[in-house]
């Protein structure tokens, strides 16, 4: 099937770093996304990866390995903001249809 | 204009109702897609338009009808529904389908059904 594990709860403290991982089947794999969900709001872009290697946008990165099937988001100088659900999704095949993971429940406390 | 705009933003309906949803967007995108997301649960595939055409249906029951008017709108006409159809529906839109064209979400309608 077309797997995709990531943990369901993280806890972080306000400053600090967390890096969210995400694993999936490697077969077809076309490009993997990662949203940001606030609870009762829709998903937020975040970053795209297809290609093997780390994408900074400010205080957040993304890496991917293609060959690993793993990716993950670090998130840096953590604010209370940033408590909400991190969605990895991946396209396969190019046939368009994204594929949620279950999200990564992050809480920040001061 | 960079945002997917959706009406209602809630809705409560009987099972012998017939409803219809509306999402927006004004950003030339030509793909359009429909997702169900329940609570504490990822978005789930539901409907994909690419181009006004139909272009994915994930096995989804009659009772939810879609319809892509022009390049703009996506509708999805809801009949006869079931309480476990209450969820958020959301709207996402696309450059097109496929790799490399992240998907931007409308903030969705919240449906119950009684």
């Amino acid at each position: 099937g077309q797997n995709i594990d990531q943990p369901t709860e993280m806890t972080a403290t306000e400053g600090a770093i967390v890096q969210i991982n995400c694993t999936y089947q490697t077969s077809g794999f076309n490009g993997l996304f990662w949203y940001q969900q606030h609870a009762g709001e829709a998903p937020t872009f975040l970053s795209y990866n297809v290609l093997d290697g780390l994408e900074e946008k400010g205080r957040f990165s993304s890496f991917l390995s293609r060959s690993k099937g793993y990716s993950y988001l670090l998130l840096k100088e953590l604010q209370m903001k940033d408590s909400a659900s991190y969605l990895c999704a991946v396209i396969w095949n190019q046939g368009g249809k994204l594929i949620f993971g279950q999200g990564t429940e992050l809480s920040v406390k001061p | 204009d960079t945002e997917v705009t959706q009406t209602p933003k809630h809705l409560v309906m009987g099972m012998t109702n017939k409803k219809s949803l509306k999402c927006e967007q004004h950003m030339g995108h030509r793909a359009m897609y429909w997702y169900k997301q329940k609570a504490k649960k990822p978005p789930e595939l539901m409907f994909v338009y690419s181009y006004e055409k139909l272009s994915i249906n994930e096995s989804v029951p009659s009772r939810f009808s879609p319809e892509c008017p022009n390049s703009s709108l996506l509708n999805l006409h809801l009949h006869a529904l079931q309480p476990e159809d209450s969820a958020l529906y959301l709207c996402a839109s696309s450059r097109g389908q496929g790799i490399n064209n992240e998907q931007f979400f409308g903030p969705g309608t919240r449906l119950t059904v009684l």
